[in-house]
Formats: structure tokens, sequence, C-alpha cells
């Protein structure tokens, strides 16, 4: 059965801090990892990641994949309150059902 | 940007009703939406993969009498859940594929949350 797991589940840092959050996969034919973030309501989509190494980047965000140790970080720096919300990492694997399997997420809670 | 509405936004129903969620894509086709479903600190569960104009595909699990979904129109899917219980309560979120792009882009609603007492 295809998994995803998030760490840590929820985070609490101040303003200015510097968080990383963690997505392992364990899947049959990889296709892409996506990550989401989600607020009150629908999540709006981050970054999408298909290959190794190579880091996306927007803004203070920026997230790099591994599929040899099959595993995702998603970096905030010099994180602002309004980054509070919920982190959803999600995989979809090639062939059959082309689906969304996502993690449980992280949230963060940032403070002033 | 795409855009994908959700009505209603939320909804309280007595036990053993039907509710009707409806999933719209804006100012885009979608041949493909789907139903998620997200319990309290539980991630999104797939419920069920809707393509415009044929029966509706459901995840292990998920009971098709139950949650009945149509999709009649390339900008329309609704969900039905029928007999409502308490248990059902939980916040349902669509999403649409934009026509002829890959699995990755799928635009979401704002979710409806139900309540069954």
């Amino acid at each position: 059965e295809d998994k995803v797991v998030q760490s840590p589940l929820s985070l609490v840092v101040h303003e200015g801090d510097t968080v990383t959050l963690n997505c392992s996969y364990e899947v049959t034919n990889f296709r892409s990892l996506l990550w989401y973030k989600q607020e009150k309501k629908a999540p709006t989509f981050l970054f999408m990641l298909t290959s190794s190494g190579i880091e996306k980047k927007s803004g203070r965000l920026s997230s790099i994949l591994d599929k040899k140790e099959l595993f995702s970080i998603l970096n905030i720096t010099a994180t602002q309150t309004g980054d509070s919300a919920v982190y959803l990492c999600a995989v979809i694997t090639q062939g059959g059902s082309e689906k969304l399997v996502f993690g449980k997420g992280t949230k963060l809670t940032v403070n002033p | 940007g795409a855009v994908v509405s959700q009505h209603p936004s939320w909804v309280i129903c007595k036990s053993g009703t039907s509710v009707k969620i409806e999933c719209r894509s804006l100012d885009f086709q979608a041949t493909t939406m789907f139903w998620y479903r997200q319990f309290p600190k539980q991630s999104l569960m797939l419920m069920a993969t809707s393509n415009e104009g044929s029966k509706a595909t459901y995840e292990q699990g998920v009971e098709k009498d139950k949650f009945l979904i149509n999709h009649a129109s390339l900008t329309l899917s609704t969900l039905t859940v029928t007999s409502a219980h308490p248990e059902d309560s939980s916040f349902y979120i669509c999403s649409a594929r934009v026509f002829g792009t890959g699995p990755e882009t799928q635009y979401f609603g704002p979710g409806t949350r139900l309540l069954v007492l």
C-alpha cells in the first residue's frame, strides 16, 4: 500500500525562525511529489518535484527531493505569522490510477 | 488561474437525511474531478474519481451506494451523501483536473464542512 509520512506532525516557532518539514514515502512507480499549504480551507499548490537534487524555490520557501532515500523537505526561512498553516505532502504514482496520496500534514504555528 | 467552487460551504443536517454537495470548475473544463474527505487531524483521503459522462471510480472502503457521484457536465460534479449519519461528519473537498493535463494539475475547491446531528 502506498504510504506518505510527514514529520513533525506539529511545530511551533517564532517569527524569523527557519523551519524544515519532512516527507518520506513508500510507493510503487513514483511519478512526482507535491507540496501544498492548507489554511482553513482547500490546499493551495506550492511545489511539484520530479527529479532528485533539483531545488525548487519560491520566495522564502524551497523544496528538494531525494529519490534514492525516498524523501523530500520543505524549507521556510524567516518565517512570518502568515506562514501558519498545515503543510501537506502528496505523491502521485505512474500507471494505473494516477491519484494523489497525501500525508497527514505538518501543522506549523508561527508566533509573533 | 483556474477556480473551483463548492456549494454549500457548510451544512448541518439531521441523521438520516441526504445532503448534496456541488463542485464546479468556473473558468475551465474538467473532464476529471476528484472527491476527498478529511477528518480532523487526518489527511485528505481520496473517495472517488469522477469522469464526465461515465460512472465514478470509488476507492476501496468507500460505499458507492452511500456516496453518489454524478458528473453530468464538463464543469459540474455532485456528491450526495445518502442517509447521512454522525460518522459522515467531515470536511469534503473536490478537485478538478484541467482537460488535457497530467494528474499533478488539480485545482481544489474550498471544501464543504458537513455536520450530521
